[in-house]
């Protein structure tokens, strides 16, 4: 199983919005509402943000937001801060489990 | 509260054993899997695999069969890596990470701190 696309990086100034994508294919995130999206900060574990395309766990913020379009899926962060500055990894499950290859996110 | 702590870095040489820790703690230990997750330096994230706490059956990711061992104590809640006949190209922090009790696993959480193992002469 492949992994997912992620761009390489993305950026945005502070209070913008920003969209990270992950392409998959019919046989994974086109198939099944199992994606999941991590935030990791440099030298941290990985944290859950967002589980079955657009579930947000209890304590995550309600800027973190997740939606699925055919074979992408994509994390959408509204009102950009500081510490939203991170690694972002995608993940789909379809028989095993395939990670994105990770989108830095800077904030300008 | 829901955590896992791992064992601490190791440095090993090729060819040698290594064997990780990861302790749960705040749930019920065998009502919930646990995966393996490596990240090599400067990478991303790619799962090794699972394993069932309730039976031990383990299930390695391809790619990672052959010289990967998961274990379980659930007397003291903590499940085990072991990586034998160790290559410098398994240089990597190893995380443990919890999900739902069987496939198809939706979401990991939380997550182990990771474990630095570092293979060198």
């Amino acid at each position: 199983q492949s992994a997912l696309t992620q761009p390489a990086s993305v950026s945005g100034s502070p209070g913008q919005s920003i969209t990270i994508s992950c392409t998959g294919t019919s046989s994974d995130v086109g198939s099944y509402n199992l994606v999941s999206w991590y935030q990791q900060h440099p030298g941290k574990a990985p944290k859950l943000m967002i589980y079955e395309v657009s579930k947000r766990p209890s304590g995550v913020s309600n800027r973190f937001s997740g939606s699925k379009s055919g074979n992408t899926a994509s994390l959408t962060i509204s009102g950009l801060q500081a510490e939203d500055e991170a690694d972002y990894y995608c993940c789909s499950y379809a028989g095993s489990v395939v990670f994105g290859g990770g989108t830095k996110l800077t904030v300008l | 509260q829901v955590q896992l702590v791992q064992s601490g870095s190791e440095l090993e040489k090729p060819g040698a054993s290594v064997k990780v820790s990861c302790k749960a703690s705040g749930y019920t230990f065998t009502s919930y899997a646990m995966n393996w997750v490596r990240q090599a330096p400067g990478q991303g994230l790619e799962w090794m695999g699972w394993i069932n706490t309730n039976t031990g059956n383990p299930t390695y990711a391809q790619g990672f069969t052959g010289r990967l061992v998961f274990s379980l104590d659930t007397s003291v809640s903590t499940a085990y890596l072991q990586i034998s006949s160790l290559k410098a190209e398994d240089t990597a922090v190893y995380y443990c990470a919890r999900s739902k009790g069987k496939p198809p696993f939706t979401w990991f959480d939380p997550w182990g701190q990771g474990t630095l193992v570092t293979v060198s002469s």
